[in-house]
């Protein structure tokens, strides 16, 4: 079945760039999307890239895709304090009904 | 004003009731959703309903069971509570149209806790 991986836990300081990385198997994937989950909160969508793209830059997210290796990251400059949450890679279900979710990477932020 | 909106927040109950969980969204879109998401902070999809189709994660057990009394709402309700459905229920909203992006928006969660 189709599957999004993400490593579990990300620890950086403030003022540096965060890395968080994700990969999935559905090569047939059209969006593929960066949900953020702050503690006690529901998600909120941050971000997406359609899969004709390699890169999408909003504000300080940047998003790259690497259709070839299935390899989707999102890198938070200038990380702060308030960045800390989890994030989620997701990736639109085959039948394009549902998100399928990784677990989450949990970015710690310290000053 | 809120978007997509469940009540009750948090909802603590004993092993063997029966409870329902709404789900507003005032966004006008086509499509809701269930998910669960578990104590590690797994998050899958539950059900997707529009009003063409109920799509159910066949994982999901015949005790949940999902109702749309209109386009707006779409209500959880749970038979037989069990200590495993402990977890927090996100409800979603997306347009359904093919050639938007799937942009789903979720209510804020509704922390379930079986005793």
């Amino acid at each position: 079945g189709e599957d999004v991986e993400q490593s579990l836990f990300l620890s950086v300081r403030e003022g540096d760039s965060s890395v968080i990385n994700c990969t999935y198997t559905d090569s047939s994937s059209t969006y593929l999307y960066w949900y953020k989950q702050e503690p006690g909160a529901g998600l909120q969508l941050l971000t997406y890239i359609f899969s004709n793209m390699d890169m999408k830059q909003d504000q300080r997210l940047t998003v790259l895709l690497n259709k070839k290796d299935k390899h989707l990251s999102l890198r938070i400059a200038d990380t702060q304090t308030g960045d800390s949450a989890i994030y989620f890679c997701a990736d639109l279900d085959q039948a394009g009904t549902a998100l399928i979710f990784g677990k989450g990477t949990t970015l710690s932020v310290s000053s | 004003d809120t978007a997509v909106s469940q009540t009750p927040k948090y909802l603590v109950t004993q092993m063997g009731n029966d409870k329902s969980i709404k789900c507003e969204q005032n966004l006008g879109h086509d499509t809701m959703y269930w998910y669960k998401q578990d104590s590690k902070k797994f998050l899958k999809i539950m059900f997707s309903y529009n009003n063409k189709e109920l799509i159910i994660n066949e994982t999901v057990p015949n005790r949940f069971s999902p109702k749309s009394p209109d386009k707006a709402h779409l209500n959880l309700h749970i038979n037989s509570l069990e200590l495993g459905d402990s977890a927090v229920y996100f409800c979603a909203s997306s347009q359904d149209d093919r050639t938007q992006t799937y942009e789903q928006y979720f209510g804020p969660g509704t922390r379930l806790t079986v005793t």
